[in-house]
Formats: structure tokens, C-alpha cells, sequence
């Protein structure tokens, strides 16, 4: 199985901060890395899928990079609403995975 | 609108079974995988398999093996996952997602369900 790891599991930061989470693979996953949002008590929400590609609907604040194994995940000026927690999810291979999540708390 | 309804909350004890149904609308049932994925209670997203609703073709994880099984019925674009010997780790939200591996190179779970809970407590 491949393994996702995300760094860092969670992170602090306030509303205009530019931050970025890390998603690492065990092993190559070309451009197969997906991001998905999910707030509490809610369903996941595809944000990036393809390492780059920008779900319809999602705002361009957010955007990915990456491929091989290691993977990033942007969002350029947080706003309130982006406070969640975060998974990559590779999608190379089966079983799929899921990392760890990374919560994004406000400072 | 594309849109997943999945049935309601369950309670099961020890030992029984749980069926989880997960209806379509909006697109064309049998163009897209359907996947299921659980959430244990602050844990992370665990995917259990998958469904290919045009041949009825399934995928599962190794964990689930032998315990989970995933049929569809094409007349009602519903979708289901029966997960067996129920235990009380097997409590969690349990989500379907539309899966694009049927329909694009690119393969990602677009539209999810609002997820199901289900407890096993004796």
C-alpha cells in the first residue's frame, strides 16, 4: 500500500496568512494526489485533484503543486471559512489513501 | 443537481450487519464508480472499496475483505455497502463518493454523501 504522510498535523495561523501543508508519498503517485477539505460534522470537499487542478467552484486562493512524491498544498490569504482540516488522498493505486489530515486552527 | 442521499443513522450490536444504501441523481448512475470511505469518531478518512455500478465490478480494501460487500442496483441508481460481524471499532461515519475512474483520466472522489453513522455498542 502506498502511504501518505502530511505535514504538519496541525498548524496555527490567522486570517491573510499564506500557508502551505506538505503531502509526501512512499512512493511515486506521479500527478495522481487529490486535496479535499473537510469542516466538522460535514462531508469532504474535493478542493485539487491531478496535484494542480482546481475543483469548479473552489476559490483560486487555493492551489497545489507537486508530483512524484512530494505535493503542496497553497492557500494564498487565509479567510475565516478555510479553518478545516485537510487531506491528500493519492489515487495511483488501489487501495486508495488517505494522509493523516492536517487541521488548520485560527491563531 | 449531482447530489448523493445515503440512508439513515444505525445501531447494531456485536456480531451483526449493517446496510448502508446510497442513492444518485443528477448524472448517469452507471458512468461513475461509487466509493465508500469511513470516518471513525476524530480519526481520519479510511477508504473501504469501491464500485463500478455499469458491470457491477468491486474493489476492497484488504482490511475489509470477506467482511464488506458492495452491490448496486442500476433500475434505482442506488448504491450500497454491507459491512458484516460488526465491532465496536467498526463504529463511524461511513460516506459514498462518486468516483470519476469511469469517466476521466484524472481519478478523484467529486460529490460525497453526507455520511452515514453507525454504532456498534452492545
Amino acid at each position: 500500500d502506498i502511504q501518505m504522510t502530511q505535514s504538519p498535523s496541525s498548524l496555527s495561523a490567522s486570517v491573510g496568512d499564506r500557508v502551505t501543508i506538505t503531502c509526501r508519498a512512499s512512493q511515486s503517485i506521479s500527478s495522481y494526489l487529490n486535496w479535499y477539505q473537510q469542516k466538522p460534522g460535514k462531508a469532504p470537499k474535493l478542493l485539487i485533484y491531478a496535484a494542480s487542478s482546481l475543483q469548479s467552484g473552489v476559490p483560486s486562493r487555493f492551489s497545489g503543486s507537486g508530483s512524484g512524491t512530494d505535493f503542496t498544498l497553497t492557500i494564498s490569504s487565509l479567510q475565516p471559512e478555510d479553518f478545516a482540516t485537510y487531506y491528500c488522498q493519492q489515487s495511483y493505486s488501489t487501495p486508495r489513501t488517505f494522509g493523516q489530515g492536517t487541521r488548520l486552527e485560527i491563531k | 443537481q449531482v447530489q448523493l442521499v445515503q440512508s439513515g443513522a444505525e445501531v447494531k450490536k456485536p456480531g451483526a450487519s449493517v446496510k448502508v444504501s446510497c442513492k444518485a441523481s443528477g448524472y448517469t448512475f452507471t458512468g461513475y464508480y461509487m466509493h465508500w470511505v469511513r470516518q471513525a469518531p476524530g480519526q481520519g478518512l479510511e477508504w473501504m472499496g469501491w464500485i463500478n455500478p455499469n458491470s457491477g465490478g468491486t474493489n476492497y480494501a484488504q482490511k475489509f475483505q470477506g467482511r464488506v460487500t458492495m452491490t448496486r442496483d442500476t433500475s434505482i441508481s442506488t448504491a450500497y455497502m454491507e459491512l458484516s460481524r460488526l465491532r465496536s471499532d467498526d463504529t463511524a461515519v461511513y460516506y459514498c463518493a462518486r468516483g470519476t475512474e469511469g469517466a476521466a483520466a484524472a481519478h478523484y472522489m467529486d460529490v460525497w454523501g453526507k455520511g452515514t453513522t453507525v454504532t456498534v455498542s452492545s
